[in-house]
């Protein structure tokens, strides 16, 4: 079993519609979660983070964290077509984080 | 303000060869990491230094070496490289929580 699971994607979504990203991870002594996001060709940038059970908000993006289920996701509301990218979700036991394989967003216009 | 500086951007080796990849950062982070990321998946670890004078091994660190030069150096070290080794190679620097990463390296190997 991999240690961060996510959605296989590709998910592809209309314009102003909510795009949800799933991810799962193995060790329940996890404590804190990354979501990054990544253009074609460009490095990683971070886009949110969440080190405790239930929600986080900052604009139209909000993570959700349930670590009895071991699961954390990325909502993405009113999507836009800047928001295609691969969004890659980590997790970071002990200071080094260990990344899922990403899920590849398509926002058509 | 330039962050995490690699170079060199591209790179294309013969089969055996060796070359270093270099890194620096500016923002007096303790942590360092190298990563590599194959088409379609995500970024596997390939070592890390956790402060000036220290590495560990990440995932998959066979056929690399590392070196933490100062607090602001991380080298990656391919010694004989192996078509396997094609990949986009990052390098990222920390400070406890947000890891900021460079532009990365795209190497192939022939």
């Amino acid at each position: 079993q991999k240690e961060v699971e996510q959605n296989s994607g590709p998910l592809s979504v209309p314009e102003g519609a909510i795009a949800s990203l799933n991810c799962t991870y193995s060790d329940r002594g996890s404590q804190s979660f990354f979501w990054y996001r990544q253009y074609s060709g460009k490095s990683p940038e971070l886009i949110m983070f969440i080190y405790s059970n239930g929600d986080k908000e900052d604009g139209r993006f909000t993570a959700q964290l349930n670590k009895a289920s071991q699961y954390v996701s990325l909502l993405i509301r009113d999507s836009q077509p800047s928001d295609s990218a691969t969004y890659l979700c980590a997790v970071n036991p002990g200071g080094k984080s260990t990344f899922g394989d990403g899920t590849t967003l398509t926002v058509k216009p | 303000n330039a962050g995490v500086t690699q170079t060199p951007k591209f790179q294309v080796l013969k089969t055996g060869q060796s070359m270093t990849l270099q890194c620096a950062q500016d923002m007096n982070h303790n942590s360092m990491y190298w990563y590599r990321q194959d088409p379609g998946m995500g970024l596997r670890l390939i070592y890390y230094s956790a402060s000036e004078g220290t590495t560990d091994k990440g995932e998959v660190p066979n056929g690399y070496n590392v070196s933490r030069l100062n607090k602001r150096e991380f080298s990656l070290r391919l010694e004989s490289a192996a078509p396997s080794q094609t990949s986009v190679y990052f390098c990222a620097s920390s400070e406890r929580r947000e890891a900021f990463f460079g532009q990365g390296t795209r190497l192939t190997v022939v």
